[in-house]
């Protein structure tokens, strides 16, 4: 059972443009939403993070939606920078009681960002 | 400041073989975890610790088996080595509490089992 489905599972974006990913959870005892970068070789850094007492986050070009009814969440990054192509996973945990250890992943979105 | 060192970055073992990978955290984390990353799977939780001398299963715990003997060392044992552990495993730590807290990973360590 996929508790977080992400896609898509690639992306092209020219520069300068918007990427969008999305994510979708079946789990309602999720209550913490991570997004997480990863680089070729290195282990994923959080990007940005939301909680669903809020609809929206944004960390200067990166913004996260989250629609509480639908059990979705989305990351923005808009004016796309070739430095911004890797792969993308989306998150989830329980985080009531501190419980941030157990993240559920989505599989991954890999973004290429064209010259 | 290190954050999350693992070691070995590289491994080859052959199909039977046992082998511990490192994890080892300088900031204090109460929570550790251990993930695997596979193509196309995103990374799944094998076992985790909410402290010293606590662990518990995650995901995917079978073959591996964990200890958290000190607050800043997370070892993972693979007990009898097979081609579905071929791998990346990353380690995980954070601290405890409410709120958006970062999980902080280590650099990987890409395993092949032969």
């Amino acid at each position: 059972q996929q508790q977080v489905k992400q896609s898509p599972q690639s992306l092209i974006v020219q520069k300068g443009g918007i990427s969008i990913i999305n994510c979708a959870y079946e789990n309602t005892a999720f209550d913490y939403f991570p997004w997480y970068q990863q680089f070729p070789g290195k282990g994923p850094a959080l990007l940005i993070a939301i909680r669903p007492d809020v609809s929206e986050k944004k960390e200067g070009r990166f913004t996260i939606s989250f629609n509480k009814s639908a059990k979705q969440f989305s990351l923005h990054i808009m004016d796309s920078q070739p430095g911004d192509s890797a792969t993308y996973f989306c998150a989830a945990s329980p985080n009531s009681g501190g419980s941030n250890y157990k993240l559920t992943f989505g599989k991954g979105t890999l973004l290429t960002v064209n010259p | 400041n290190a954050g999350v060192t693992q070691t070995p970055k590289f491994q080859v073992l052959k199909t039977g073989q046992s082998m511990t990978l490192q994890c080892a955290q300088d900031m204090n984390h109460e929570y550790m975890s251990w993930y695997r990353q596979d193509p196309g799977m995103g990374l799944r939780l094998i076992h985790y610790s909410v402290g010293a001398g606590i662990t518990d299963q995650g995901e995917v715990p079978n073959g591996y088996n964990v200890s958290r003997s000190t607050t800043e060392d997370f070892p993972l044992r693979l007990l009898s080595a097979a081609p579905s552990h071929t791998s990346v495993y990353f380690c995980a730590s954070s601290r405890q509490g409410l709120g958006t807290t970062e999980a902080f990973f280590g650099q990987g360590t890409r395993l092949t089992v032969v």
